[in-house]
């Protein structure tokens, strides 16, 4: 079945520092990819919309200066935690899909710690 | 987005079948009702999904009400690895957006 592969699986950044994490679909293009943030022991939480070619859509309360969502090509999409602090540190998953109506395949996830 | 309402919890044996309830009375016409598990530091897993008929897959099967305000997602013999969170989500108006909330998490015992 599709895949989507998430780097790096685990990080750990100094305060003040930027985090980049990819997001590959490997055997499909995605037109659209999702990310999202997961605290302990709560559920995942939408960020951001990944458009191919053109800008990020994001979820109300979300910083698109601190979060920036780059989706340069059909495979790939990034997100770079900017100037990370301690409260940034969280479980980080992106998703991809054919289109409506179609299953959703999700990366493994990126634990980021920020110390 | 339509709602979705799911227990918190339940609980299995192994090898016993297990019922997961999912409430969606707000879904329209054209709504996708899908189905997520999500074990511990993992990203969620696909396990099934469905418009107005009845599914079965290799995972599990998915009985949809004939009003489609509710559906069961049905594990027919739970494993240990079956122990997880599940989320019923029906995507956000013709797009593929998903909104997950709390889920269900599934303890099974040996």
């Amino acid at each position: 079945g599709a895949v989507v592969s998430q780097h790096p699986s685990r990080v750990i950044c100094k305060s003040g520092t930027s985090v980049k994490i990819e997001c590959r679909s490997l055997d499909f293009q995605a037109t659209t990819m999702f990310w999202y943030r997961q605290f302990p022991k709560q559920s995942l939480m939408l960020m951001a919309t990944s458009n191919e070619g053109s800008k990020a859509t994001y979820e109300q309360g979300v910083e698109k200066d601190k979060f920036l969502i780059n989706h340069a090509s059909l495979t790939l999409s990034t997100l770079t935690v900017t100037s990370a602090h301690p409260e940034d540190s969280s479980f980080y998953i992106c998703s991809a899909s054919m289109g409506f109506g179609t299953e959703a395949f999700f990366g493994q996830g990126t634990r980021l710690t920020v110390v | 987005d339509a709602k979705t309402t799911q227990p918190n919890s339940m609980e299995s044996n192994e090898e016993e079948p297990v019922h997961l309830p999912c409430n969606h009375s707000t879904i329209s016409g054209t709504d996708y009702i899908h189905w997520y598990r999500q074990l511990p530091s993992q990203g969620p897993e696909y396990v099934i999904h469905g418009l107005t008929s009845n599914v079965n897959n290799r995972m599990a099967s998915l009985a949809i009400a004939e009003d489609r305000k509710s559906s069961t997602l049905i594990l027919h013999r739970a494993t240990l690895r079956d122990a997880a969170v599940y989320y019923c989500i029906l995507p956000s108006g013709n797009t593929d957006k998903l909104i997950f909330g709390t889920g269900t998490r599934l303890q099974v015992f040996p």
